[in-house]
């Protein structure tokens, strides 16, 4: 099955700071989504990405299909941005319909 | 609209006793997902319903875990006896329909401790 690598696993940054999370597929996806996982555990829809670029608000994200990895880009982070992100990626071939989560990128902004 | 809801948000059991998880998805919703989060990890999925068919359950531990759907709205998973190792977050997820062509939302999800 696809496995999905995040990248770095722990961020820390002052507040105002931009940053860029990595997703690195091991193999072709139709689907492919970022996630924000907040201190209470709810994950939050970010972006769903299959390809090309989407931005709303301080955030980005960009998938390059061919060359199967994702970017998510937050500028000028705030204290609220701090939680775990992930991605997860899903190919139906095979017979599996389910989206595979990265181990998430654990992000701490701080005041 | 409301999201995919859940409930409990937290239970704690005695290890060899019974618990079962509820959701509700977004209406409209044809497919529900059941997923299992252990701690710093990202959810895995464990079973995947089309309406009230069952048509992904290879990641269910059968043994000790069921689960149903029985008028494609709402679903319950069940865990009869738990074990110390179920500890973990059980998430749903529902989208439009399957595929994987459609955006998925997750529920709360049920913190479980089983001592």
């Amino acid at each position: 099955g696809i496995q999905v690598e995040q990248s770095p696993p722990d961020l820390i940054l002052q507040e105002g700071a931009n940053s860029t999370l990595r997703c690195n597929f091991s193999d072709s996806v139709n689907n492919l989504q970022w996630f924000h996982q907040n201190p209470w555990g709810q994950l939050i829809n970010l972006f769903y990405i299959p390809s090309g670029t989407k931005q709303n608000g301080r955030l980005s994200a960009t998938t390059v299909a061919t060359e199967r990895y994702s970017l998510l880009y937050i500028s000028s982070s705030q204290t609220t941005d701090s939680g775990v992100y992930f991605c997860a990626g899903g190919n139906p071939q095979g017979g599996s319909e389910k989206l595979v989560f990265g181990k998430g990128t654990k992000l701490t902004v701080n005041p | 609209e409301a999201g995919v809801v859940q409930s409990p948000r937290y239970k704690i059991i005695e290890k060899k006793q019974p618990v079962a998880f509820w959701c509700n998805p977004i209406s409209g919703h044809n497919t529900l997902y059941w997923y299992l989060q252990n701690l710093g990890q990202g959810p895995e999925l464990l079973i995947r319903y089309e309406n009230e068919e069952a048509v992904d359950d290879s990641q269910l531990p059968k043994d000790r875990f069921s689960a149903e759907r029985l008028k494609g709205v709402d679903s319950t998973l069940k865990i009869q006896p738990a074990e110390l190792g179920d500890s973990a977050v059980y998430l749903c997820a529902s989208s439009l329909e399957g595929g994987l062509y459609y955006e998925q939302y997750f529920g709360p999800g049920t913190r479980l401790t089983v001592t």
